[in-house]
């Protein structure tokens, strides 16, 4: 059974920084892109960033490009966001979300962690 | 900047068939932009439903179907049961990695 399990999110003041972690099990992890995909309050999914399964590509919305680095550790079976230049409007519920093939999709969604930016 | 549009809300009788869609600034929905739908209920983590425009996953009730209309992505409930009320969002790719969301539909059984 996949599972995908988020951690690191919590309150964090503007300007600073945060690493987020999603831990994978239940498939063949470096197999697979993953994805971190956002939820502000009350607001709908927004796409953030995507690794390929070796980690050698990445990519980065415009809204998070230049304080967002996405990394992966297929030893650990472990997804990275490491988030950086923090502002209110990155203030969001960040769920994981597994690959389909490239690019056809997404599948299994982690339950996300919460990422408050407030002073 | 892409805009990918979905209807705002929806209403539709339990049994009853509705059709949400998704339209992209851009122009013509095709297979090309892989078309992707998701099932979210409040406080939980958003559920895949169709993926490649009309491809299903395991998990996904044979009531629901994903189509190509009228230069849109659509994602078709027939025999709509009171669990489906939800938010459905719909994923379009633009290439390079670029994916981009709808704004959501909610859709009410009523």
């Amino acid at each position: 059974e996949v599972h995908l399990l988020e951690s690191g999110g919590g309150l964090v003041q503007p300007g600073g920084s945060l690493r987020l972690s999603c831990a994978a099990s239940g498939f063949t992890f470096n197999s697979y892109a993953m994805n971190w995909v956002r939820q502000a309050p009350g607001k709908g999914l927004e796409w953030v960033s995507a690794i390929s399964g070796s980690g050698v590509s990445t990519y980065l919305a415009d809204s998070v490009k230049g304080r967002f680095t996405i990394s992966r550790d297929n030893s650990k079976n472990t997804l990275y966001m490491q988030m950086n230049s923090l502002r209110a409007e990155d203030t969001a519920v960040y769920f994981c979300a597994k690959g389909l093939a490239w690019p056809t999709g997404f599948d299994y969604w982690g339950r996300g962690t919460l990422v408050t930016v407030s002073s | 900047q892409t805009v990918v549009t979905q209807e705002p809300s929806l209403t539709v009788s339990p049994g009853g068939t509705v059709t949400l869609t998704c339209a992209s600034s851009t122009g013509a929905v095709t297979s090309a932009y892989y078309p992707n739908w998701f099932q979210q209920k409040p406080g939980q983590a958003p559920r895949a439903l169709i993926y490649s425009t009309s491809s299903k996953h395991s998990w996904t009730p044979a009531r629901f179907s994903g189509s190509l209309l009228g230069g849109k992505a659509a994602l078709t409930l027939s025999g709509v049961q009171p669990e489906d009320e939800a938010e459905y969002y719909c994923l379009l790719y633009y290439g390079g990695a670029n994916w981009v969301f709808g704004g959501g539909t909610k859709l009410t059984v009523l």
